[in-house]
Formats: structure tokens, sequence, C-alpha cells
């Protein structure tokens, strides 16, 4: 059972462009909702991430926007640029000594 | 701060064999976590180790199993390998200060598994 579906699978955008990248989830459990970003060769590294308090998170040019009754949250890069293109997944965990469960992944394309 | 340290880097294995990977979390961390990534089923967790115990474990068979050693390293050890099992295995340290998973987890580049 996925617990955190991740879509799309795959994107292209233009140069300083939005990325938008969406997540949902069904534990009304989670309440640790990260994102990480990977590049080819290196391991997940964290980007930004939000609680279910606050309802838009940002910094610099990536948001994160959460939906509490929707149960979805996303990730907006304003002003894509080449450097962004990467694989990105969104995450959550519950609280305690949980594990995080991780969406599937966004391969992102920012072409010139 | 030295980051997180995997070696190997790469491994190539026969089917039947067994393989011992290693991760050296950064400094000060005490929890390490370990995770399979696949192009078809993404990162899934397969065990979490905090101060030398198994803490959590993911829906991994038996074959999978690691420990954490008194200064924090980990190992984790695949038995009895098949085709199914190549993969990348990440492995991610965290202060854990908390004691919850909710602190950041930092990754190392993992090793590349490819099994034949």
């Amino acid at each position: 059972q996925q617990q955190v579906k991740q879509s799309p699978q795959s994107l292209i955008v233009q140069k300083g462009g939005i990325s938008i990248i969406n997540c949902a989830y069904e534990n009304t459990a989670f309440d640790y909702f990260p994102w990480y970003q990977q590049f080819p060769g290196k391991g997940p590294a964290l980007l930004i991430a939000i609680r279910p308090d606050v309802s838009e998170k940002k910094e610099g040019r990536f948001t994160i926007s959460f939906n509490k009754s929707a149960k979805q949250f996303s990730l907006h890069i304003m002003d894509s640029q080449p450097g962004d293109s990467a694989t990105y997944f969104c995450a959550a965990s519950s609280p305690g000594n949980t594990p995080l469960v991780f969406g599937k992944g966004t391969r992102l394309s920012v072409i010139a | 701060k030295a980051g997180v340290t995997q070696t190997p880097r790469y491994l190539i294995k026969t089917r039947g064999q067994q393989v011992t990977l290693s991760c050296s979390p950064i400094s000060g961390h005490r929890s390490v976590s370990w995770y399979q990534q696949t192009p078809g089923q993404g990162l899934q967790f397969l065990f979490e180790y905090f101060s030398e115990t198994q803490r959590n474990k993911g829906n991994f068979p038996g074959r999978f199993s690691g420990r954490q050693f008194s200064n924090s390293r980990s190992e984790m050890n695949v038995s009895t390998l098949e085709l199914g099992d190549s993969a990348l295995y990440l492995c991610a340290s965290s202060l854990a200060a908390s004691g919850g998973t909710t602190d950041t987890q930092y990754f190392g580049p993992g090793t590349r598994l490819t099994v034949l």
C-alpha cells in the first residue's frame, strides 16, 4: 500500500517557469512533510519541510503548500533553473520513532 | 563536518552470495537508517538503528539484516542475494536528539549493488 502518492512522474519546465509537484497521503497521523532533492550519483538532500500547523512555507524559490483537509501537499519551484533539474521526493512521517515514507519521485528537467 | 560516508560505492555480486555494506554517520549522530532505492519502487525503508538497537524495521525479508556499533557506524548485510536485490542502498543519519524521526535525515551517496 503506497501511503504517499506523488505526481507527476516526470516534468519538463522551461527556464524561468514554475515547477509544481503534488503529493497526497491517507494517514492522518502524519505530522511532518519534507521534500528531498536528489541529483544523479548523490543521495537525497533535504530541501524544505512543513508541519500541518501552517499552510505554506517558503524558502527562497521553493514553497510548500499544505492542505490538511484534502490531505495534499505540493512543492512549487519559482523561476526554475537548469540547475534545479533533479529528482524530487516528497515524504511523510508520524509522531514518535516512525520512519519516513517516501513518494516515488518526480524527475524534473528544466530546459533553456 | 564530514557528511555520511558509505563504502563501497559500487559492488557486483552473483546470485546466492552475501554482501555487507558499511555506513559512517555524521559525527554526533546516533540514528542510522537504511533505504533501498529502485526505479520501480522508489525509496523503501529497510531498518533504523539507534544506540546500537534496531528501533524500526521495514517490510523486507529476513535476508536483510543490520547492526550498529558503539561509535554509531552501521553495517547492513544481505544474504543469499537475488537478482531483485540490485538497487542503490542508501544510509541516512540523524541527530535523533529528541528520540523521534522527525529530525532531518542526512543521506550518504549510496552503494550501488548489482546482482548478476
